[in-house]
């Protein structure tokens, strides 16, 4: 069976400086993506960064990148020069099979402080 | 230009009512979602209907009932509200296709039920 898990249940990390927010997952499926989303207190879900199981390299969009570890199966968001505005809730999420449905199962998520 | 909407943002209603969220989508997508966002804020997929065809059913008490009446818009009804339905519901929607797309989400729809 699928599974996405995160181990931090809580982070925090000082302004300008990067930080890791950890994911394994799990499938026995050679076909997936990895999606990270934001979740502000305000409550929306933001999307932030997608992995592809086929990708050859790691994906980046502006301050976040993600280290993907296929052999670990781990992809882990990496924020770079933290905000303020980036203290929120991480989800690690995926989508996997050839017969695509678009079914995403979700981590437990992580919870961001940024302090000034 | 809001991309997927969501109402009510809030809802409260009482014990054995019968409600509904409504969500429609201006993406021009044709697949979306429904998911379930609890107290401890995990997530799970319920529904999912690809070009108004019910693709993905998760475990769900058949108390609640999505509609789709077209590819733009699927609601939500929830019959005989019980108190472990209070949550926050999402709706999300995607372009699926033989690689993975990533969804965006509606604003969400806190239900509380006393």
């Amino acid at each position: 069976a699928q599974k996405i898990t995160q181990t931090q249940p809580g982070m925090f990390v000082q302004e300008k400086e990067a930080v890791t927010l950890d994911c394994t997952y799990d499938t026995s499926d050679p076909s997936y993506g990895l999606f990270w989303y934001k979740q502000p207190s305000s409550g929306e879900m933001i999307f932030l960064i997608y992995q592809g199981s086929y990708d050859q390299q790691n994906a980046t969009e502006g301050r976040y990148s993600l280290n993907f570890q296929k052999a670990r199966k781990s992809a882990n968001l990496v924020i770079s020069a933290s905000q303020l505005g980036d203290s929120a809730m991480y989800f690690c999420a995926m989508s996997w099979g050839s017969s695509n449905t678009g079914k995403l199962i979700f981590g437990q998520g992580t919870t961001l402080q940024v302090k000034p | 230009d809001t991309a997927v909407s969501q109402t009510p943002k809030y809802l409260v209603t009482q014990m054995g009512n019968d409600k509904s969220i409504k969500c429609e989508q201006n993406l021009g997508h044709d697949t979306m979602y429904w998911y379930k966002q609890d107290s401890k804020k995990f997530l799970k997929i319920m529904f999912s209907y690809n070009n108004k065809e019910l693709i993905i059913n998760e475990t769900v008490p058949n108390r609640f009932s999505p509609k789709s009446p077209d590819k733009a818009h699927l609601n939500l009804h929830i019959n005989s509200l019980e108190l472990g339905d209070s949550a926050v519901y999402f709706c999300a929607s995607s372009q699926v296709r033989t690689v993975f797309y990533e969804q965006y989400f509606g604003p969400g729809t806190r239900l509380t039920v006393t």
